[in-house]
């Protein structure tokens, strides 16, 4: 099993750029989120899915749109991007009941 | 509402000295409890979980954890640190299907 991945490793946009930030994971989960971790914050949520068809809002959407079309896959756009969205982004998926997250190795975005 | 407080920012510790992380958690109902860690430029890695039963729990790279109801705390520990074990520690609450709590993260630095 590939577990978590991510691509692309790296990006850097200017403000305005869209773009869309992948997410697979083969083990699967019914449930997918995303983070954002900024320095001396930790990591907050946000958006995440119970399953194929069905997302939420987590703590910090504002800027980010998510969809879920297959179990497998839980893309995060960028749709107008901005400095404030400079951050490492990190996907994870979990099985219930257990719920332990497994997380993928992260996409470092910069935008200037 | 609930969460997670991890009240060092920065520790330092020798190689070969123990080492204790506090992590303490704010959560309505009986939580699970997770300590993840996180390697510079790296995912998060699992460490070891709490769900029920014996309050000690042993994980990965010679770690153990004690949860403890009364003071709300589930703590971090190892008996002899490594200069491999300097990372950043995250202790987690969950609960399914949509609630996932990090704390903000200890940095560790071990001395030579």
């Amino acid at each position: 099993n590939a577990g978590v991945t991510q691509t692309p490793k790296f990006q850097v946009l200017k403000t305005g750029q869209s773009m869309t930030l992948q997410c697979a994971q083969d083990m699967n989960h019914e449930y997918m989120s995303w983070y954002r971790q900024d320095p001396g914050m930790g990591l907050r949520l946000i958006h995440y899915s119970v399953g194929a068809g069905i997302t939420d809002q987590g703590e910090v959407p504002n800027g980010y749109n998510v969809s879920r079309s297959t179990t497998e896959d839980f893309p995060l756009r960028l749709l107008s991007a901005a400095p404030s969205q400079t951050s490492v982004y990190f996907c994870a998926s979990r099985p219930p009941p257990y719920n332990e997250q497994f997380f993928g190795p992260g996409t470092r975005l910069t935008v200037l | 509402a609930q969460s997670v407080t991890q009240p060092d920012i920065h520790i330092t510790v020798s190689e070969g000295a123990s080492l204790e992380l506090r992590c303490n958690y704010s959560y309505g109902a009986t939580p699970y409890l997770f300590w993840y860690v996180q390697s510079p430029g790296q995912g998060l890695q699992l460490l070891l979980k709490y769900f029920s039963g014996d309050t000690l729990v042993q994980g990965i790279k010679g770690f153990e954890a004690e949860f403890k109801r009364s003071q709300s705390s589930f703590n971090l520990r190892k008996p002899s640190v490594h200069w491999s074990d300097a990372a950043e520690y995250f202790c987690a609450v969950g609960a399914w299907p949509n609630q996932f709590y990090f704390g903000t993260g200890t940095s560790l630095t071990v001395i030579p």
